[in-house]
C-alpha cells in the first residue's frame, strides 16, 4: 500500500526557509491524486497548507499563498514544501498526505489518505 | 474561506456511551464532509468520508450522518480505543479546511 515519509530539518531559524520533502513508496506520485501538505502547531488543530498534481499544477492555502511554494519531482516519487520568512508561529508538526480521488455515484470525492507520521519543525534560534 | 466549526471542544465519556459529535460549516458542502482519527502523537487517519462512507477496517460502531451544512459523527458504543480527538474536514472547495477538533476522554 502507499506509505508517505516526511524528511527535513527539525530546526528553523527565524526569517528562514523551511523545507521539507516527503517520499511516496508502494504507489506512483503519477496516479490521479493530488498531494497536499499539512501542518498543526503543538496542541492546536489541522491546517492545510497546499496541494500538488504530478503535472505541477497546485493549490495554496491563501493564508500561507504569498510565502509558500510545492514542488514535485516525479523521478523520484517526492513532493516537497518550501516556507519562507518563518516565525515561531510556523513552529508546528508537518504532515504530507495523498489527496485520494474517488468518484462515487458519478461524484468526484476527495480525501486524506494516508498521511505520513509527520515531522516537527521548530523555528528557534 | 469555509469555516468548519465543531462541537464540543471535548467531551468526557465512559466505555459503552453513545457520543455524538456534530460539525457546521459556514455555507452548504453538500455531503464533502470527511472525518478522521487522531490519537496522541499519531498522524490522523481517515474513519469516514463523503459524510457516511465508513473507510475500510473502521469498526461500524461509527456513523456519520448530514448534508448542507451540518453533520454528525456518532459512535454508538465507546471503546477504550476511541478516546482520541476527531476532526471534521471540508472538501468541497480549497481551501480545504477543518474543524477545531472534538476531543474524546475517559470520564
Amino acid at each position: 500500500q502507499v506509505q508517505l515519509q516526511e524528511s527535513g530539518p527539525g530546526v528553523v531559524k527565524p526569517s528562514g526557509t523551511l523545507s521539507l520533502t516527503c517520499t511516496v513508496s508502494g504507489g506512483s506520485i503519477s496516479s490521479n491524486n493530488w498531494w497536499s501538505w499539512v501542518r498543526q502547531p503543538p496542541g492546536e488543530g489541522l491546517e492545510w497548507i497546499g496541494e500538488i498534481y504530478h503535472s505541477g499544477s497546485t493549490n495554496y492555502n491563501p493564508s500561507l499563498k504569498s510565502r509558500v511554494t510545492i514542488s514535485v519531482d516525479k523521478s523520484k516519487n517526492q513532493f516537497s514544501v518550501k516556507l519562507n520568512s518563518v516565525t515561531a508561529a510556523d513552529t508546528a508538526v508537518y504532515y504530507c498526505a495523498r489527496n485520494l480521488r474517488i468518484t462515487m455515484s458519478g461524484v468526484l470525492r476527495n480525501w486524506f489518505d494516508p498521511w505520513g507520521q509527520g515531522t516537527l519543525v521548530s523555528v528557534s534560534s | 474561506d469555509i469555516q468548519m466549526t465543531q462541537s464540543p471542544s471535548s467531551l468526557s465519556a465512559s466505555v459503552g456511551d453513545r457520543v455524538t459529535i456534530t460539525c457546521r460549516a459556514s455555507q452548504s458542502i453538500y455531503t464533502y464532509l470527511n472525518w478522521y482519527q487522531q490519537r496522541p502523537g499519531k498522524a490522523p487517519k481517515v474513519l469516514i468520508y463523503a459524510t457516511s462512507t465508513l473507510q475500510s477496517g473502521v469498526p461500524s460502531r461509527f456513523a456519520g450522518s448530514g448534508s448542507g451544512a451540518d453533520f454528525t459523527l456518532t459512535i454508538s458504543s465507546l471503546e477504550p480505543e476511541d478516546f482520541a480527538t476527531y476532526y471534521c474536514q471540508q472538501s468541497y472547495t480549497t481551501p480545504l479546511t477543518f474543524g477545531g477538533g472534538t476531543k474524546v476522554e475517559i470520564k
